[in-house]
């Protein structure tokens, strides 16, 4: 299962950094894995995916690297933007159906 | 533009009170999922369902139901609501298969048990 805890881990970086969101996820079975953005008041949405026989996977500013070695995944984003600022979740899918979330990080972006 | 709808953004409910939170989706996917979200807990599922009239529980089942009698629909139900159900609740959708895309959320329903 995903990490538990009380207090959401915090980000913060200056506008145009880049930035790096990590991940550790539990199962070794997973096979697909998902970061998605979730803005105040508004659902998660879908950012970038990657398969597990992949490590890396580029997208609009956007890059997930996957270490299952260590069970780890990343998210970077180059040139980070006000609108960047948001709770990032990774979630692992595991034999094609149900999506286990990490409890989040918050990316705080400084203008 | 895909899209999965929840019924209410908002909804104070009493305790004791019997809590139908409608999700559907307009996508034709097999898979349906309602999760709550609590703060610093990420998001918890509680029921998921691959097919109409299949459901398999999630991780926090307890004191929820689910109803899934057409494919695009998708209910949870509080059988007898008490406050430390007061969450974010979110329904989501995905596809089935090795062909498989993420999960598609709503925009989520506020409850708050009173």
């Amino acid at each position: 299962g995903e990490s538990v805890g009380l207090h959401l881990p915090t980000l913060s970086v200056q506008e145009g950094d880049n930035s790096i969101i990590n991940c550790a996820y539990s199962n070794s079975a997973s096979d697909y894995f998902i970061w998605y953005k979730q803005e105040s008041g508004k659902g998660p949405q879908f950012i970038i995916d990657i398969r597990s026989n992949m490590d890396k996977r580029q997208g609009q500013r956007v890059t997930v690297l996957l270490n299952k070695t260590v069970k780890h995944l990343s998210l970077q984003i180059a040139a980070t933007q006000p609108g960047d600022s948001a709770v990032y979740f990774c979630a692992e899918n595991v034999n094609f159906n149900k999506f286990y979330f990490g409890s989040g990080t918050k990316l705080n972006v400084k203008p | 533009d895909v899209k999965v709808t929840q019924s209410s953004r908002y909804l104070v409910k009493r305790t004791g009170e019997k809590v139908f939170l409608e999700c559907v989706q307009d996508m034709d996917h097999e898979n349906m999922f309602w999760y709550r979200q609590d703060p610093g807990l990420g998001l918890r599922l509680i029921y998921f369902s691959y097919d109409v009239k299949m459901k398999e529980k999630g991780d926090i089942p307890e004191g929820y139901s689910v109803s899934r009698e057409k494919k695009e629909r998708f209910s949870l139900i509080l059988e007898s609501a008490s406050t430390n159900q007061t969450s974010m609740y979110l329904c989501a959708s995905s596809t089935q298969g090795a062909t498989n895309t993420e999960a598609f959320f709503g925009q989520g329903t506020r409850l708050t048990v009173v």
